[in-house]
């Protein structure tokens, strides 16, 4: 069984970077693939991007291209997900998520809040 | 990417069986067998009930079933029961550069 436990909530302001952290457990960290999803206040799921940590292969949603980006440490078994040039529409909590076929496991959520 | 299409909001009865939809283009839910089905109950992280169109995990009810015809997927929640009350979204497969999209989102109450 995957866990997935992300780092805390954050305040961040607006122009500022926000680096979220996701350690796995369980399972063989590098054979994951790791994504990133968020959810405003009140709205849906926004795909991001993801990671092949044993490739090191990153993509990501052409919305964030720019200013998202995830990388892992195969060494912690973490995972990262850094957004640049905040701004209030940012403020969500953001989810990792490991996913493929019937293994779907996420992480409990963190809320980063973007306000001056 | 546009995000997959589904109505905001779906209800029904207890017993009662609803179906939701969710339309996407040739580009994504119409070219792959890939769609996922999500529930999501309030300040919790979502739970996956459906893979690949119409698998379901172990632990997921029977009373959950996926399809897809042409452009549009959909997932079947029958025998309605309180605890079914969410919101639920679909994701689709989109192809080596935009990878995966997610739909709008539908509320179901049971009533």
């Amino acid at each position: 069984q995957v866990q997935l436990v992300q780092s805390g909530a954050e305040v961040k302001k607006p122009g500022s970077s926000v680096k979220v952290s996701c350690k796995a457990s369980g399972g063989t960290f590098s054979s994951y693939t790791i994504s990133w999803v968020r959810q405003a206040p009140g709205q849906g799921l926004e795909w991001m991007g993801r990671i092949i940590p044993i490739l090191g292969i990153a993509n990501y949603a052409q919305k964030f291209q720019g200013r998202v980006t995830i990388t892992a440490d195969k060494s912690t078994s973490t995972a990262y997900m850094e957004l640049s040039s905040l701004r209030s529409e940012d403020t969500a909590v953001y989810y990792c998520a490991s996913k493929g076929g019937a293994e779907n496991y996420w992480g409990q959520g963190t809320l980063v809040t973007v306000s001056s | 990417q546009s995000a997959l299409t589904q109505p905001a909001s779906v209800s029904g009865s207890p017993g009662q069986s609803i179906t939701i939809s969710c339309t996407g283009t040739s580009s994504d839910v119409g070219s792959y067998n890939l769609v996922s089905w999500y529930q999501q109950h309030p300040g919790k992280a979502p739970k996956l009930m459906i893979y690949e169109g119409s698998k379901r995990p172990s632990g997921v009810s029977n009373r959950f079933s996926g399809s897809k015809s042409g452009n549009t997927a959909s997932l079947t929640i029958s025998g309605l029961q309180a605890e079914d009350e969410a919101d639920y979204y679909c994701c689709s497969y989109a192809g080596s550069s935009t990878l995966e999209v997610f739909g709008g989102g539908t509320k179901l109450t049971v009533l």
